[in-house]
Formats: structure tokens, sequence, C-alpha cells
């Protein structure tokens, strides 16, 4: 079986202020991949980044960063200088190749308020 | 291209009644999946479909049913709709089923037993 866990139901900041979202994951496969969705108040989800268990490099997308660590099985997302715009709820998922076939698990989901 | 239509986009039901959930994509895509959004537990699978003819369950199946007649179509149906149903429904289509590529999510139903 596959699990994600987000262990910060709900983060608030200010703006301006930098803020990291955990994700860690278990998995037993091999080969596994891992996404970050960001919901808006709107309530879509859209899909942000996806790494696979083969490239631990990080990556950084304008304000956004993401760490990969498999030696501690997270999968971290890093907001730098946040906007009220960054407000929504953030999500961790995980699929895994072997044993979890086409399933995607995801995390509880983080909300991530972003004041003014 | 509309992506992921998902309809309707709301529906208030009574206890008892039956109700169909449409799911349609329009980019040729494999997988189609079907999820529920309850607040504090993410996500959840409810059925999956890895091609037109094909699909199972996923996590949360019972009170359910699916059926895959084209690659386009992916309907969810509630047989007897029960106050636990009450959530934010979620459809979503991936390229294949196989891989890592993202899945695209529609706009979600927001579905209510009364």
């Amino acid at each position: 079986a596959q699990k994600v866990t987000q262990a910060q139901t709900e983060i608030s900041v200010v703006e301006k202020e930098d803020v990291t979202l955990d994700c860690v994951y278990e998995t037993r496969d091999t080969t596994y991949y891992l996404f970050w969705y960001k919901q808006p108040p709107s309530g879509e989800l859209v899909f942000l980044i996806r790494r696979n268990s083969f490239d631990e490099q990080n990556e950084i997308s304008g304000r956004y960063s993401w760490n990969f660590q498999k030696s501690t099985s997270s999968f971290n997302f890093t907001i730098t200088a946040s906007q009220v715009v960054d407000s929504a709820v953030y999500f961790c998922a995980l699929k895994g190749e072997e044993t979890s076939g086409s399933r995607l698990t995801f995390g509880e989901g983080t909300q991530l308020t972003v004041n003014p | 291209n509309a992506g992921v239509t998902q309809t309707p986009k709301f529906q208030v039901l009574k206890t008892g009644q039956s109700m169909t959930l449409q799911c349609a994509q329009d980019m040729n895509h494999e997988y189609m999946s079907w999820y529920r959004q309850d607040p504090g537990m993410g996500l959840r699978l409810i059925h999956y479909s890895v091609g037109a003819g094909i699909t199972d369950q996923g996590e949360v199946p019972n009170g359910y049913n699916v059926s895959r007649s084209t690659t386009e179509d992916f309907p969810l149906r509630l047989l007897s709709a029960a106050p636990s149903q009450t959530s934010v429904y979620f459809c979503a289509s991936q390229r294949v089923w196989t891989g890592g590529q993202p899945q695209h999510f529609g706009d979600g139903t927001r579905l209510s037993i009364l």
C-alpha cells in the first residue's frame, strides 16, 4: 500500500514570508512519481510539478521550489516571498508503478492562507 | 480543447434517489478516474478505467457504479443516494495509465444528499 502524509493541516503567513509545505510518503515501489497540485478557492485542481523516483534534483520555478529527498521519503514544497494569490489548498500525491498500478494516492492537503 | 468536462456542477438529491454524474474528455486519454473530496481527507479514488470496456474499483467504491463504453465518457452512477455521499466529486484523465503523466481534472461536482 502507498501513503502520503501532509502533517500541516493549516498554515497562515503574512505576505512576503517564505513558507514550506511538508510531504512525506510511503511506498514499496522502486519506480514511483510524486506530484503537487494546487486547489485555489475556486475549487479546481491545478497541476504544479511531477518528480520521478530516479530524479532527486531539486527544482525551482519562479517563487516555487521543491526538495525531493529519498533518504527521508519527503517531497517538500517551498514558496518564497508568498503572495495573497498563493492562498489555496495544496495536495501532495504519489503514484507507484509496480504494486499500485495506476492509482494516485493523495495526502490530506495543507490549507495555506497568505494574509496581506 | 475543453479538457475534462463534468456535469452538473451542483446537485441536491434526497436520500434514496439515484443519479449519474457525467464526465467527458476530448484529449483521447486512455485513463479516467473518479475521486471524492471530503474535508480533511484529501481526494479518495472511487473507480477508475484504463481504457474503454475496462473498469476497476478504487479505495471507496461502495454505493457507486461506473462504465466505460467509449474512450471519451466515464459516468459515475449513485445507485441509492445516502447522506454519507455528500461530497465534491472530481473526474480526471491521463494520457496512458502507466508512467508519470499528470492527471487532468474537471472542475468538480458539488453533491448534497438530504
